[in-house]
C-alpha cells in the first residue's frame, strides 16, 4: 500500500524558516517524480515544486523560487521541503504528492499544517 | 501561466441526479487535465486523468470529457458519497495550475 506521510509543520514567524519531510513506503520511491502541493484555509489548491525520480530537476512556482527548496533522500525514501524567509501567505496545508509519469499526482499524503505568524 | 477557469463555484443536487463540472483552459493543454474529489479535513483524491481516463477503483459513474479548450466532469445518479470539492488541474506545462475548485452538495 503506498503510503505517504508528512511531518514537520507548525508555528513560525515570519521570516523564520521550516524544513517539511514525507516518508514515503509501499512502492519504489526513486522511479517516481514528487511533488509538493499547498493549501490555504479555505482556499484551492497550489502546486509548489517537483522535483524528479533521481532530484536532477527541479521546478517551482514563482512565489517561491529562491525561497524554498525541494530535495530528495532515495536511500531514505524521503521527500522535504525546506522553506525559507517564510511569508504570511505561505500559511497553508503542505501536501506531498507522488506523479506517475505524467505529473498528474496518483497519491497524497495526509497533509501538514504551516502556519506563519508572529 | 495557464489559467483554469473552473465553473460553478459551488452546486446543490439531488440523490441521483447527474452534474457536470467545467474547467476552461486559458491556453491550448492537450488532454494534459486531471480531475480531483476532496472531502472535508482530507487530501484529494485523483478521479480523472488525461482527460478521460478513470484512475482505477474510481467508479464508472464518473467520466471526463473535452471539447476544444472545455474540459468537463459529469457524475452520474449522484450519492452521498460523492459530496466533496473537485479540483481541476493542468499538467501541461509548468508552472502546474488549478483550477479554483466546485464544492457538490448533495441535497
Amino acid at each position: 500500500e503506498v503510503q505517504l506521510v508528512e511531518s514537520g509543520g507548525g508555528l513560525v514567524q515570519p521570516g523564520r524558516s521550516m524544513k517539511l519531510s514525507c516518508a514515503a513506503s509501499g512502492f519504489t520511491f526513486n522511479n517516481y517524480d514528487m511533488a509538493w502541493v499547498c493549501q490555504a484555509p479555505k482556499k484551492g489548491l497550489e502546486w509548489v515544486a517537483t522535483i524528479s525520480y533521481d532530484g536532477s530537476s527541479t521546478y517551482y512556482r514563482d512565489s517561491v523560487k529562491g525561497r524554498f527548496t525541494i530535495s530528495r533522500d532515495n536511500a531514505k525514501s524521503t521527500l522535504y521541503l525546506q522553506m525559507d524567509s517564510l511569508r504570511s501567505e505561505d500559511t497553508a496545508t503542505y501536501y506531498c504528492a507522488r506523479s506517475d509519469g505524467y505529473p498528474f499526482f496518483d497519491y497524497w499524503g495526509q497533509g501538514v499544517m504551516v502556519t506563519v505568524s508572529s | 501561466d495557464i489559467q483554469m477557469t473552473q465553473s460553478p463555484s459551488s452546486m446543490s443536487a439531488s440523490l441521483g441526479d447527474t452534474v457536470t463540472i467545467t474547467c476552461l483552459a486559458s491556453q491550448d493543454i492537450g488532454n494534459y487535465l486531471s480531475w480531483y474529489q476532496q472531502k472535508p479535513g482530507k487530501s484529494p483524491k485523483l478521479m480523472i486523468y488525461g482527460a478521460t481516463n478513470l484512475e482505477d477503483g474510481v467508479p464508472s459513474r464518473f467520466s471526463g470529457s473535452r471539447s476544444g479548450s472545455d474540459y468537463s466532469l459529469t457524475i452520474n445518479s449522484l450519492g452521498y458519497d460523492d459530496e466533496g470539492i473537485y479540483h481541476c488541474h493542468q499538467y501541461y506545462e509548468y508552472p502546474l495550475t488549478f483550477g479554483s475548485g466546485t464544492k457538490l452538495e448533495i441535497k
